[in-house]
């Protein structure tokens, strides 16, 4: 079936340094999946980070970036440099336009940003 | 601003106990859903809503009850409740856009 692989849950960098968290996908559709990054704040509810609905396009929000590979099925998120308020859960998720729910959230990676 | 907001945000139930988790969209959004997350588990889908009157089990359904009675509110109602349903509890709101709008949470204790 359908599914989001982000294999690290808990990734720890300091302030000032790159980051990058994994996101690998498995489709069964012949149709290309709408790719997401969300993002949890402790104490909020979930919030678009950004989104790739074109294969071979990139998305960038807030300093973030992911391209959406579908020769390797990835979505990896990048910051060049990272703040102590990126500190937070990230979600990879993809969804299919022909179904209205279908939409399957990664297990979340939690970011700790050292200062 | 659009929003969907839960209620209440933190809940402790006894064992066998009636609960009712309330979410409000002021997005006027059609499709309406609510999701549980747990440790090590991404976010699961327990039930959704096309429009006012209707609900969908999705992949977690058992144990739970799902009510539309309007475009704005969607209920999750858990008739008897367990601890096994600890959890966080999102309701989520999606329009014509692939991307859903989220609300903050309800963290339910089932002691």
């Amino acid at each position: 079936g359908d599914s989001v692989t982000q294999t690290e849950g808990q990734v720890t960098v300091s302030e000032s340094k790159s980051l990058i968290i994994n996101c690998t996908y498995s489709a069964t559709s012949i149709a290309y999946p709408n790719l997401f990054w969300y993002v949890r704040y402790p104490g909020e509810g979930l919030q678009l980070l950004l989104k790739v609905i074109t294969a071979g396009q990139k998305g960038s929000s807030r300093g973030f970036e992911a391209t959406y590979n579908k020769e390797t099925t990835s979505f990896h998120l990048q910051k060049a440099s990272v703040q102590e308020s990126d500190s937070a859960v990230y979600y990879c998720a993809l969804s299919f336009d022909t179904n209205a729910y279908k939409v399957i959230f990664g297990k979340g990676t939690h970011l700790h940003v050292l200062p | 601003e659009a929003a969907v907001t839960q209620s209440p945000r933190n809940k402790v139930a006894v064992t066998g106990g009636k609960v009712t988790l309330s979410c409000n969209q002021t997005n006027n959004h059609n499709n309406m859903y609510w999701y549980r997350q747990d440790t090590g588990h991404g976010l699961r889908l327990i039930h959704y809503s096309y429009g006012a009157g209707s609900t969908e089990k999705g992949d977690i359904p058992d144990g739970y009850k799902a009510s539309r009675p309007s475009q704005e509110n969607f209920s999750l109602i858990l008739e008897l409740a367990t601890p096994s349903q600890t959890s966080v509890y999102f309701c989520a709101s999606r329009g014509g856009d692939p991307d859903y709008t989220f609300g903050s949470g309800t963290r339910l204790l089932v002691i």
